[in-house]
């Protein structure tokens, strides 16, 4: 099966980087995803990673090893608006290459 | 664009009820996928599809039916509710890279 951990929640203060880490186990590993998921909303896509290495999207960053069954994301330059969940995804290759699970999620609160 | 929609935003129904919660894409992707959320459990995937006329089950499929007769549509089916199926209910869909989720269904079974 799989297992995807988390920190259940994180703090930081605005202007300030933080980084939500994600650790898996996972069998026929084919990609890990982050989301983010503000209150009573959908989640939108926010970085797919694939290979070792950095994956760089303005303020946010992606990092993932493979061997270490290891991601985490990085927020730059916080603002008030990044107060929200993050939500660390694993894809297997199940079926079809389509099987996705879940983290619980990190709900990151931004102060000011 | 409209991206992905589902119908209904919310419903109430009572146990062993029956209804169809209905996801629409409009940007011709294969794979479409529906999830449920619960506090402290996270998105948990409930049956996929990766085409039309193809399904496959996820993570926790009992009680669900699914079915994708179109391409554009996929359709998530509760033939005898029970109050364990209260939940959000997601849709998604996508390519490769990058998923599109649909605004949420809140349901909840009395």
């Amino acid at each position: 099966g799989q297992n995807i951990d988390q920190p259940t929640e994180m703090t930081a203060t605005e202007g300030a980087i933080v980084q939500i880490n994600c650790t898996y186990q996972t069998s026929g590993f084919n990609g890990l995803f982050w989301y983010q998921q503000h209150a009573g909303e959908a989640p939108t896509f926010l970085s797919y990673n694939v290979l070792d290495g950095l994956e760089e999207k303005g303020r946010f960053s992606s990092f993932l090893s493979r061997s270490k069954g290891y991601s985490y994301l990085l927020l730059k330059e916080l603002q008030m608006k990044d107060s929200a969940s993050y939500l660390c995804a694993v894809r297997d290759q199940r079926n079809y290459g389509q099987n996705f699970v879940f983290g619980p999620g990190t709900r990151l609160s931004v102060l000011p | 664009n409209a991206g992905v929609t589902q119908t209904p935003k919310f419903r109430v129904l009572k146990t062993g009820q029956s209804m169809t919660l209905l996801c629409a894409q409009d940007m011709n992707h294969e794979y479409m996928y529906w999830y449920r959320q619960d506090p402290g459990m996270g998105l948990r995937l409930i049956h996929y599809s990766v085409g039309e006329g193809t399904t496959a089950k996820g993570e926790v499929p009992d009680g669900y039916n699914v079915s994708r007769l179109k391409k554009q549509n996929f359709l998530l089916g509760l033939e005898s509710a029970a109050p364990s199926q209260t939940s959000v209910y997601f849709c998604a869909s996508g390519q490769r890279y990058g998923y599109t989720f649909g605004s949420g269904t809140r349901l909840t079974v009395v």
